[in-house]
């Protein structure tokens, strides 16, 4: 199994919990992506590390989000006090086997589905 | 306005025909990719490209780094090519920028 796995799959939280989302990049993989899909819409970018340092978090929406890669593989997205707004799949990708990460293919995990009551 | 268009946003064909998508942006890019993603949410890297041509079986990607303008080409379309392709662009350092999607239905 060499791909990019995520867990949970799937998770239903009630408004206010906290969720920790988790994603394993393929191994050896230097770059890492958080992507929020909304229902319908193309993915947007969240948030971007390179070993363990998070170079670009521009794209989380709020203070309620953090995403850590203490050690340069998996790594996870939390979203606190959750929102009916955070509702979507929360896709991880990682790419380039080397430090330079333009133009590397990027590889896609099944994603989480966040739903929020 | 988004800087990533797709067009059309749907498309549906019958088993063979030829199908279009087609992809503009409008800033700066280092490349550009195509990705499908199949009901459930996988979504699988297709091309990726900064110019010229690729090809993959009955797929063939184009760019037009002057106009900023992509194609996806699907010869002899077959029902399992019906998914949501995606355009996306790349502005540097791997950071893609998505368009919203076609979903392609192929009817036997």
């Amino acid at each position: 199994g060499a791909g990019v796995s995520q867990s949970p799959r799937y998770k239903v939280a009630k408004r206010g919990q906290d969720v920790a989302l988790r994603c394993d990049p393929i191994s050896g993989h230097v770059s890492l992506f958080w992507y929020q899909q909304a229902l319908g819409q193309g993915p947007e970018f969240l948030t971007y590390f390179q070993n363990e340092a998070q170079l670009d978090k521009s794209g989380l929406p709020s203070d309620r989000f953090f995403a850590e890669r203490p050690e340069g593989s998996v790594s996870t997205l939390k979203i606190q006090r959750t929102q009916q707004e955070d509702s979507a799949v929360y896709l991880c990708a990682s790419s380039s086997p080397r430090r330079q990460t333009a133009n590397y293919e990027q590889y896609f995990g099944p994603g989480t589905r966040l739903t929020v009551t | 306005k988004n800087e990533v268009e797709q067009s059309p946003q749907n498309l549906t064909a019958q088993e063979g025909e030829f199908i279009t998508i087609n992809c503009s942006y409008s800033v700066g890019i280092s490349a550009l990719h195509w990705l499908q993603q199949h009901p459930g949410g996988g979504i699988v890297s297709l091309f990726m490209l900064s110019s010229g041509k690729k090809k993959h079986g009955r797929l063939i990607a184009t760019i037009n780094i002057q106009e900023k303008h992509s194609s996806l080409h699907i010869t002899a379309s077959h029902p399992r090519d019906s998914a949501v392709y995606i355009c996306a662009v790349d502005r540097s350092w791997g950071k893609l920028q998505f368009g919203a999607g076609t979903q392609v239905v192929v009817t036997p």
